[in-house]
């Protein structure tokens, strides 16, 4: 089974619909992201959660909540989706190992199969 | 300015080839670098962490230089295997955003017969 799965894989919806995006990991990790990639930008950042009590933004948040249900679940929300929210999403988990740097610490994300998002 | 830029390519080369991409970043006080190869519709996978005396993984070599703030790649005796997108990946090491990590736009590859 995969340590990181998202849901649904894809979705086609209108504009103005709500939609959610789960993601759910079974790494046992604290960090949780939600990126999105479109052609020729590359991943973006649009939230990360470094614990269940702790969200914080990312370069391109606006448009889009998330909820931390618990460790291993992490959501994202768009509230009235729009066609420029067309996009692959990722979700990412990633643990983190104190400040020591060099060979034996580990920083690697983690990332799920993603969801195709077309607004129409 | 984004935090990382990299050539998008495309570099299209024969199989055998040694191929190399270079990617410079932005923020001097940035200390982990990583290189990920992310196939066609697949989700991005950590293909190697980049060390300051540089470090190598079979035909993949990783270099960094910190007086010019950039990254390389370099892949010896290119496969048909290597054709994908490869990012390049530094590491926020700043206080409040520690952690964060900020990817480049990728740089395409196709290694042909």
């Amino acid at each position: 089974d995969a340590d990181v799965t998202q849901t649904p894989r894809n979705r086609i919806t209108k504009t103005g619909k709500r939609i959610m995006l789960e993601c759910s990991q079974t790494k046992g990790h604290d960090r949780m992201y939600w990126y999105r990639q479109d052609p020729g930008l590359g991943l973006r950042l649009i939230y990360y959660s470094f614990d269940v009590k702790d969200i914080n933004k990312g370069e391109i948040s606006d448009g889009y909540s998330v909820s931390r249900q618990a460790q291993a679940k992490f959501s994202l929300s768009l509230e009235s989706a729009i066609p420029n929210q067309t996009a692959l999403y990722f979700c990412a988990t990633s643990d983190f190992y104190g400040t020591g740097k060099g060979p034996g610490r580990t920083d690697t994300q983690y990332f799920g199969p993603g969801t195709r998002l077309t607004v129409l | 300015r984004k935090e990382v830029e990299q050539d998008p390519g495309p570099f299209n080369v024969p199989e055998g080839a040694t191929v190399a991409f270079n990617c410079t970043y932005s923020n001097s006080a940035s200390q982990s670098f990583f290189w990920y190869r992310q196939d066609c519709r697949k989700e991005p996978k950590l293909l190697m962490s980049v060390y300051s005396s540089g470090n190598e993984d079979g035909r993949f070599t990783a270099q960094l230089n910190r007086a010019s703030q950039y990254i390389s790649l370099l892949i010896r005796d290119s496969k048909l295997s290597d054709s994908a997108t490869y990012l390049c990946v530094v590491k926020d090491d700043r206080g409040s955003t520690l952690g964060r990590l900020y990817f480049g736009r990728g740089t395409q590859l196709t290694v042909w017969p």
